[in-house]
């Protein structure tokens, strides 16, 4: 069956240094690839996405590049703030039996910046 | 825009209780599902609906029902709680069956069953 599988947290790192949280995946086709983010006592939030290979999603200082050959879709920032201290969580798209699109997660990355 | 709202926030219940999850959404979207989040383990599909009247299982059905009879609306149902039903409960929708769609959340139901 389809699977994210993301890096285990928690991540703590240093105001402005770089990041990356890995996310590789395990699916059937071409799924869309996702990045959500969850503040505390929130629902997530999207933060970026991709839809096809070499796509590349971006958003607030964020990137991901959809890579196909890898089946990675890793999540990267140049210079990290302590705003960016919440979970993040990797997620694939995957048909139901009404042919319509499911989210599969991965387990999620805690991050924390230290200032 | 309210967006997903889900009632209640928190709540305990006794072993072999039940109770209802209440989710609605004013998006008209026509995709909406449930989903419970463990440490360790991700979010997990419980429940899916892709229009009033049609709904589907997910990963992890057991113990659980779901019924849609508005656009609006998507009640989650534990028929007799278990302390392995302890978890957040969040409530997603979205307005495409594509997954290319966002998916808008629910800020959760921390559910405790003792």
């Amino acid at each position: 069956g389809n699977s994210v599988t993301q890096m285990e947290g928690p991540v703590t790192l240093s105001e402005e240094a770089f990041l990356t949280i890995n996310c590789t995946y395990t699916a059937t086709g071409y799924p869309s690839l996702f990045w959500y983010v969850q503040y505390p006592g929130e629902g997530l939030q999207l933060l970026l996405k991709a839809t096809k290979a070499d796509d590349k999603g971006s958003n607030k200082g964020f990137e991901a590049t959809y890579r196909k050959e890898t089946t990675s879709f890793h999540l990267e920032k140049g210079s990290v703030q302590v705003s960016d201290s919440v979970v993040y969580f990797c997620a694939l798209s995957s048909f139901t039996n009404f042919g319509n699109e499911k989210l599969t997660f991965g387990t999620g990355t805690r991050l924390t910046i230290i200032p | 825009n309210a967006g997903v709202t889900q009632t209640p926030k928190f709540q305990v219940l006794k072993t072999g209780q039940s109770m209802t999850l209440q989710c609605a959404q004013d998006m008209n979207h026509e995709y909406m599902s449930w989903y419970r989040q463990d440490p360790g383990m991700g979010l997990r599909l419980i429940h899916y609906s892709v229009g009033a009247g049609i709904t589907d299982q997910g990963e992890v059905p057991n113990g659980y029902n779901v019924s849609r009879s508005t656009t609006e609306d998507f009640p989650l149902r534990l028929l007799s709680a278990a302390p392995s039903q302890t978890s957040v409960y969040f409530c997603a929708s979205s307005y495409s069956a594509s997954g290319v769609a966002e998916a808008f959340f629910g800020q959760g139901t921390r559910l405790t069953v003792v």
